[in-house]
């Protein structure tokens, strides 16, 4: 079955510490997006990529990373300088420039939390 | 600022009622307008897509766009408990950009 696989489920931090959420796809989409939702609130992009080896700044970058050296997988860092960074992250993709004709589909995500 | 809004609701309706979402977007240029349903804890999946005016039957949903008004709406007929969620709008911007609403929560009640 073809899908979006997010992992780890759940996670937490450390203040002060570097983690890395693992989002892969089997769909062959070319285009790849991290947003992260807060409890009642919508959905903000952070970074997304439409081609491998090139990604973009979303609209909540700072503290964060990514890198996109292959296809299928597009890994988020949250680093230190996220002073905020508990939330519900969701790792979509698209194929390229289709967005509009077939919208995003989904991982099941990550909850994220500070300790 | 390209804009979704919902209302936050929450909104509820007894079993078996019609449930009306209502969603308006900014950009008069929006061509691809989709609506999402997030169970609590889920991640949002697709239900219904619409690019036209007029409606868009599929099931007990019904999706409805007026561009001339910058209005989209989702109509979910016979709700039923297990249609409690939150209902996500989404417009695309620039053939590739979509932004979302901040959802609307519904409850059906037995």
């Amino acid at each position: 079955d073809g899908g979006i696989t997010q992992s780890p489920k759940y996670l937490f931090r450390k203040e002060g510490q570097n983690v890395t959420l693992s989002c892969e796809q089997n769909l062959n989409h070319d285009a790849m997006y991290w947003y992260r939702q807060d409890p009642g609130q919508g959905l903000r992009l952070i970074y997304y990529s439409q081609i491998v080896n090139d990604f973009q700044k979303g609209d909540i970058a700072e503290g964060y990373s990514v890198s996109r050296e292959k296809k299928e997988s597009f890994p988020l860092t949250v680093t230190s300088a996220q002073k905020n960074p508990t939330a519900f992250y969701l790792c979509a993709s698209s194929p390229y420039r289709q967005t509009a004709n077939y919208g995003y589909t989904f991982g099941s995500g990550t909850r994220l939390t500070v300790v | 600022q390209k804009e979704v809004e919902q209302n936050s609701g929450p909104l509820s309706v007894p079993e078996g009622a019609i449930a009306s979402l209502n969603c308006t977007y900014s950009d008069r240029g929006s061509q691809s307008f989709f609506w999402y349903r997030q169970y609590s804890g889920k991640s949002p999946e697709l239900i219904m897509s619409i690019y036209s005016n007029g409606d868009k039957e599929d099931g007990r949903f019904t999706a409805q766009l007026n561009k001339a008004s910058q209005y989209v709406s989702l109509l979910i007929r016979d709700s039923q408990p297990s249609d409690s969620a939150t209902y996500l709008c989404a417009v695309i911007y620039n053939n590739n950009d979509m932004r979302f609403g901040a959802g609307t929560r519904l409850t059906v009640k037995p």
